[in-house]
């Protein structure tokens, strides 16, 4: 059984710039979750996939987006970056919902 | 308002046992309870949850208050590998789901 895999592991835009994260989830995982945690802080909910569904959401804009695909990859998409948005983003994935969550080792961004 | 409230660390003798309490007094009755921890530079990992009544894992007990609005994670054994933060996390009937500030565990040796 293979972990979840994020890519890249870092990654540097400036404001106003749109980015692309990646998750690939473990097989047979039908949900996958993102998470913003910021330096120093807890993970923060984004919003919640299941079988390539939006299945919830926290409190974050819609330029906050995501996708998941039948292969068990994901991605997040911001846009109109902000100074604010630099954080680790975490993806997870579960057998169902909130089983378990196994987590990626994050994605580093840095906005300037 | 957050949903969740835990002490900013604790310490802990190696091989003793660990009480990490967690308040979370407006939570509802479909709302889930759990805990997951993280190391330095990973991901977070589970550790237990539950709803109403006490849990038991290979790693962990949940005791959870009659009241629901308190919950401790009890390590039975602390080792030097148990260092790290732990986060109380509230699952609510919403579909949404929040993180606690994290309580920073050291085990010394």
């Amino acid at each position: 059984e293979t972990g979840v895999t994020q890519s890249p592991t870092h990654l540097i835009k400036t404001r106003g710039q749109q980015v692309t994260l990646r998750c690939s989830s473990q097989s047979g995982h039908n949900t996958v979750s993102w998470y913003q945690q910021a330096l120093g802080q807890g993970p923060q909910f984004i919003f919640q996939y299941y079988r390539e569904e939006e299945n919830g959401r926290g409190n974050f804009p819609p330029r906050f987006s995501g996708l998941q695909f039948p292969n068990y990859s994901s991605e997040l998409n911001v846009n109109a970056l902000e100074l604010d948005d630099s954080a680790l983003y975490l993806c997870a994935s579960s057998l169902d919902g909130w089983d378990t969550q196994y987590f990626g080792p994050g994605t580093r961004l840095t906005v300037l | 308002d957050a949903k969740t409230t835990q002490p900013n660390s604790m310490e802990s003798n190696e091989e003793e046992p660990v009480h990490l309490p967690c308040n979370h007094s407006t939570i509802s009755g479909t709302d889930y309870i759990h805990w997951y921890r993280q190391l330095p530079s990973q991901g977070p990992e589970y550790v237990i949850h539950g709803l109403t009544s006490n849990v038991n894992n290979r790693m962990a007990s949940l005791a959870i208050a009659e009241d629901r609005k308190s919950s401790t994670l009890i390590l039975h054994r602390a080792t030097l590998r148990d260092a790290a933060v732990y986060y109380c996390i509230l699952q609510t009937g919403a579909n949404n789901l929040f993180f606690g500030t994290g309580t920073r565990l050291t085990v010394i040796p």
